[in-house]
């Protein structure tokens, strides 16, 4: 079975501050994908990244995926409370049929 | 909106007793995932469907059953219900196989 740990698990932080969330497996993925979910809907994907290496940025968030495709981090840079929500890594099989895995979630809190 | 639909939003049941979560895909998408998400366990790929044949199978219990129809949506079928069954129940839709999933605003099913 495939684990992905996402850490921290909770996060609380005051606006305009810095962050970074991990996300940590043995296993090599073929991609990997970030999503945020708020309460009451279900996970919204931010990006997916698929080459070891690769740094994507999407506005004040920055993904990389680690160069033996096993880890990922999500910086957030100004934190604003709108970013509020559970943060889930996600992972996709190497081979096969490709299935998702998804880490435990970081619940990321902004206060004004 | 990712335009995929559950229903029922909320279902509260009894233990022993049966229920039926329906999802619509996007239009024109294929596949048809369901997960489970609970506090202690996190988001759990349960079963995906792919033009009305399963393709894959996760943590999925003998109990719970799914299918998908000639029109693409699909139904889960939870029976013998336990207080541990309560979760959030999601659905998401591909356009193929392994494409970006995109998840439905969910079903909150408690079991009293």
């Amino acid at each position: 079975t495939q684990l992905l740990e996402q850490s921290p698990q909770f996060l609380s932080i005051q606006e305009g501050e810095n962050l970074t969330v991990y996300c940590n497996s043995s296993s090599v993925f073929s991609s990997l994908q970030w999503y945020r979910q708020e309460p009451g809907e279900g996970p919204v994907l931010l990006v997916t990244v698929v080459t070891g290496g690769e740094v994507k940025k999407l506005k004040r968030l920055t993904f990389q995926f680690g160069d033996a495709r096993k880890d990922s981090s999500l910086h957030i840079t100004a934190a604003q409370p709108g970013d509020t929500g559970l943060y889930l890594c996600a992972g996709a099989q190497m081979f096969g049929k490709r299935q998702l895995t998804f880490g435990s979630g970081t619940q990321l809190t902004v206060l004004p | 909106d990712s335009g995929v639909t559950q229903t029922p939003k909320h279902l509260i049941t009894a233990t022993g007793q049966r229920v039926t979560l329906r999802c619509s895909p996007r239009s024109g998408d294929l596949s048809v995932y369901w997960y489970q998400q609970s506090l202690d366990q996190g988001l759990q790929f349960l079963i995906q469907y792919y033009n009305g044949e399963e393709r894959a199978k996760g943590n999925i219990l003998e109990r719970f059953s799914a299918q998908q129809f000639p029109d693409l949506h699909s139904e889960l079928n939870l029976s013998s219900l336990e207080l541990g069954d309560s979760a959030l129940y999601f659905c998401a839709s591909s356009t193929n196989m392994v494409g970006t999933q995109y998840f439905g605003p969910g079903t909150r099913l408690t079991v009293l």
